[in-house]
């Protein structure tokens, strides 16, 4: 079983859609939960971080974590053509080393 | 702000050689990580240096090798490629407050032959 676990998609939804992305892991010790976003041939760009439970909105953009669950997600409200990317999932233990999710390829379509 | 540079951006290589990707922290970064990034998955945590010194592996044999300089900048060092070594390789610099927020450069794309 992977650490982290992302569906790959495709998601594709029209403009101004609400989007939701998830991803469940089962390291318990994951303290950090961050969401990335990638576009097509760039590096990853940090879009949301949360430290421990709780929601964190920034935008059209929110990011929710349940430890309890272990479960995270993140909402994109009113999303548009350029929001279409791969988004990765990523916790860190507050060790050396992030685990990434095999991230979720979005189409946001005008 | 200077972002974190990553040269270069592309290159092919045939089985057997060597290559050396180069790495520019983000200014008032210390700790530098390298990742590769297979088509269709996510960053795999490869090292981390910090001071110099490597302070974390993933799993990767030991023909992945790197360095670290005083100005932070840092190399990534593959002997002896094989063709899964194809990838896109990615450095990411951080303050190294173990938060685990990573900024990243653009990648290098290798792809071996």
């Amino acid at each position: 079983q992977k650490e982290v676990e992302q569906d790959p998609g495709p998601l594709s939804v029209p403009e101004g859609a609400i989007v939701s992305l998830n991803c469940t892991y089962s390291n318990s010790a994951f303290q950090y939960f961050m969401w990335y976003r990638q576009y097509s041939r760039k590096g990853p760009e940090l879009l949301m971080y949360t430290y421990s439970s709780g929601n964190k909105e920034d935008g059209r953009f929110t990011a929710q974590v349940d430890k309890s669950s272990k479960y995270i997600s993140l909402f994109i409200r009113d999303s548009q053509p350029s929001d279409s990317a791969t988004y990765l999932c990523a916790m860190h233990t507050g060790g050396f080393k992030t685990i990434f999710g095999a991230g979720t390829r979005l189409f946001v379509k005008a | 702000e200077t972002g974190v540079t990553q040269s270069p951006t592309h290159l092919i290589k045939t089985r057997g050689q060597q290559v050396t990707l180069r790495c520019s922290s983000q200014s008032g970064h210390n700790t530098v990580s390298w990742y590769q990034q297979a088509l269709g998955q996510g960053p795999q945590f490869i090292f981390q240096y910090y001071r110099e010194e490597e302070n974390g592996r993933g799993n990767f044999p030991p023909r992945f090798s790197g360095l670290q300089f005083p100005n932070y900048s840092s190399e990534l060092n593959v002997n002896a490629l094989e063709l899964d070594d194809s990838a896109l390789y990615l450095c990411a610099s951080t303050t190294g407050g173990g938060t685990g927020e990573l900024f990243f450069g653009e990648g290098s794309r290798l792809t071996v032959l």
